[in-house]
């Protein structure tokens, strides 16, 4: 079964430091999200890309969030500094433009204390 | 508000029940409705798509959307503890990126 693979699955670090995490799409798939999830707000899309290029961020705080794809295989969001409002689960996804739906990866839960 | 709104529950019922989930939203120019299951500690998953209005079944699972009203539901039949889960609905107009409701908690008690 084709999967979206983030790393790292958990993470806990400290305010005002800098956390990097990392998504392998699908082989072939040419749209990659950024989403993150909280309780309170559920699932809110950060930013998207199709085909490497980079579609829309208006999701993200734009000082602190930073997100690229340097290749076909792996996209990454950063967060400089981190702040504790900032925990929640961030989900990547990855889907074919005109496919139905995306499939998700399993997440990371950051946690910044 | 959000452009898709969904009652968080929790819902509890008996095995067996039929469930019934609702969302509703507010753009006029969404085509497409999903229905995503996520477990626990996992990245939703697919469960059905519908185009337009309409229902679509698939084994237990029925989708219905109702453009007139704004109104999309997913009925389960013979509820399992297996569909003990978390049923977030998804819209969007096939030029943007999915929009979600907050997702409802369900939970079929053995």
């Amino acid at each position: 079964d084709a999967r979206v693979t983030q790393t790292p699955r958990h993470k806990v670090t400290e305010m005002g430091q800098e956390v990097t995490m990392r998504c392998q799409p699908i082989l072939g798939h040419n749209t990659v999200f950024w989403y993150r999830q909280t309780m309170m707000q559920g699932l809110e899309l950060l930013a998207y890309f199709r085909n490497r290029a980079p579609l829309d961020d208006s999701g993200m705080p734009k000082d602190r969030f930073s997100a690229e794809m340097p290749d076909a295989t792996l996209a990454t969001l950063k967060i400089q500094p981190s702040e504790p409002r900032d925990s929640a689960v961030y989900f990547c996804a990855s889907g074919l433009q005109t496919d139905y739906g995306y499939t998700f990866g399993s997440g990371t839960r950051l946690t910044v204390v | 508000q959000k452009e898709v709104e969904q009652d968080p529950g929790p819902l509890s019922v008996p095995e067996g029940a039929i469930v019934s989930l609702n969302c509703t939203y507010s753009n006029s120019a969404f085509q497409y409705f999903m229905w995503y299951r996520q477990y626990s500690r996992k990245g939703p998953e697919l469960l059905m798509y519908t185009y337009s209005s309409g229902n679509k079944e698939d084994g237990r699972f029925t989708a219905q959307v109702d453009k007139s009203s704004k109104y999309i539901s997913l009925f389960i039949r013979d509820s399992q503890p297996s569909d003990s889960a978390t049923y977030l609905c998804a819209s969007y107009s096939g030029n943007t990126p999915l929009v979600f409701g907050k997702g409802t908690r369900l939970s079929v008690i053995a």
